[in-house]
């Protein structure tokens, strides 16, 4: 049974850089793609990008010039990095691994972006 | 982009009915690509359907998918408490995934 553990601040101030990292357990992350999608208070959910298990990335184009993800196999982690983040970027962001569709999903974690 | 509008918005509904929640795609979707999720308040959502009709792992079968090419729909043949919450519709045949705005089922 694979799960996710999503780690990092909760909050991050205005222009400054997001950064999350998820953790696997219970199964190789080279077995999978992972993903990272978020969903502000209230509203449905926004796919970010996702990172290949050979390391390339795909991005959705309206974060692509801001989203940096990457993987590191030895730890069994993903990392999220998105720069210059607005109050806009406030919301819950998921770590999920995924053949397209995502069948594995972390907690969640609420980052606020405030001063 | 593939935009995924999703209705009704809100569907009330009573346990023991049969629900019916429909995504529309704004282009046909690649291989019928199309993946179906259930989200309680304050969880992650939950993986139903995947392929537009096959269940996941452990999904009971009052859960059905159907659909092709731009109009997908999801069938609950007769509500659970445990059903009420938001249902959202994904694609994932074309880059960049995008998911439907999700449709609330509620409580009547």
């Amino acid at each position: 049974q694979v799960q996710l553990q999503e780690s990092g601040p909760g909050l991050v101030k205005p222009s400054e850089t997001l950064s999350l990292t998820c953790s696997v357990s219970g199964g190789s992350i080279e077995n999978l793609h992972w993903s990272w999608i978020r969903q502000a208070a209230g509203k449905g959910l926004e796919w970010i990008g996702r990172v290949f298990t050979h390391g390339s990335t795909l991005y959705s184009p309206s974060l692509a010039s801001r989203v940096t993800m990457s993987l590191d196999t030895s730890k069994n982690q993903f990392s999220l990095k998105l720069t210059s983040v607005t109050a806009a970027d406030t919301a819950v962001y998921y770590c999920a691994g995924s053949f397209g569709y995502f069948n594995h999903w972390g907690l969640g974690r609420l980052v606020t972006v405030s001063s | 982009e593939i935009v995924l509008t999703q209705s009704p918005g809100t569907l009330s509904s009573s346990p023991g009915e049969r629900a019916t929640l429909s995504c529309r795609a704004s282009q046909s979707v690649t291989s019928n690509l199309v993946a179906w999720y259930h989200q309680k308040p304050g969880q992650s959502p939950r993986l139903l359907i995947n392929g537009a009709s096959s269940r996941a792992t452990g999904i009971p079968d009052r859960f059905s998918g159907s659909g092709s090419g731009t109009d997908f729909t999801l069938t609950i043949s007769r509500l659970e408490p445990e059903d009420f919450g938001v249902y959202y519709c994904q694609q994932y045949g074309r880059s960049p995934w995008t998911f439907g705005q999700g449709t609330k089922v509620e409580i009547k």
